[in-house]
């Protein structure tokens, strides 16, 4: 399984861009890279999913270079309720979610 | 829109008792999972289930656990015996797929409190 790495924390303040990458340098061939959201006291929710280049849905965009070896999550203007936990995951079939990189939005 | 929901929102049991989390996964799909978070802490994988059988466990779900679908709609997780290290929230999962590119919802979770 392909281990990935992330920040642990990262603030901002609302109405800006945020960036999270996560590294997997050993991702295989057929893996995809999937993010997941979690709120407190909730459970992880999926947000977005790639293979390659760049996916965007109505959450958030997902780029990911030719080499596939990292990826970037993208939220653009964040307001206080994107304040969560979010989580990468590489062809992880039993959902390892590490420590994940804790986003704070602020006033 | 399609969820899993879990049963209770919170139970409180006394430590040595045994307690049975219910979760109804949504209903086309395959595979089901359980995980806990113990509070301030990750998220941590103990077993997915599927074909009626468990396919994987995490060395968290030791003999204390077990899990069932008895009726093909509900998923149970049952704790046998429980421990104060067990007060956590407990999540349930379920997907259509499996591996890379399977998208797995999770219901609101089951916060243990023992006591």
């Amino acid at each position: 399984l392909a281990k990935t790495t992330q920040p642990i924390s990262m603030d901002s303040y609302e109405g800006q861009e945020v960036n999270i990458t996560c590294s997997h340098n050993n991702i295989a061939t057929n893996d995809y890279i999937t993010w997941y959201q979690q709120f407190p006291s909730q459970g992880p929710r999926f947000i977005i999913q790639g293979y390659k280049t760049k996916v965007t849905n109505e959450v958030a965009s997902l780029f990911i270079p030719a080499d596939r070896k990292s990826s970037t999550l993208s939220l653009p203007r964040v307001s206080l309720s994107d304040t969560a936990v979010y989580y990468c995951l590489v062809n992880d079939y039993k959902l390892s979610f590490g420590a994940g990189t804790t986003v704070t939005v602020r006033a | 829109e399609p969820e899993v929901t879990q049963t209770p929102s919170h139970q409180v049991t006394q430590m040595g008792q045994e307690v049975i989390l219910r979760c109804v996964p949504i209903s086309n799909h395959l595979y089901f999972y359980w995980y806990r978070q113990i509070l301030g802490q990750k998220v941590e994988f103990l077993v997915s289930f599927y074909n009626n059988e468990i396919s994987e466990k995490s060395e968290i779900f030791d003999d204390q656990f077990s899990v069932e679908r008895p009726d093909g709609s509900n998923f149970t997780l049952k704790i046998r015996s429980t421990k104060l290290e067990d007060s956590a929230m407990y999540f349930c999962a379920s997907s259509e797929a499996q591996g890379s590119g399977a998208e797995a919802f999770f219901g609101q979770g089951t916060r243990l409190t023992v006591v």
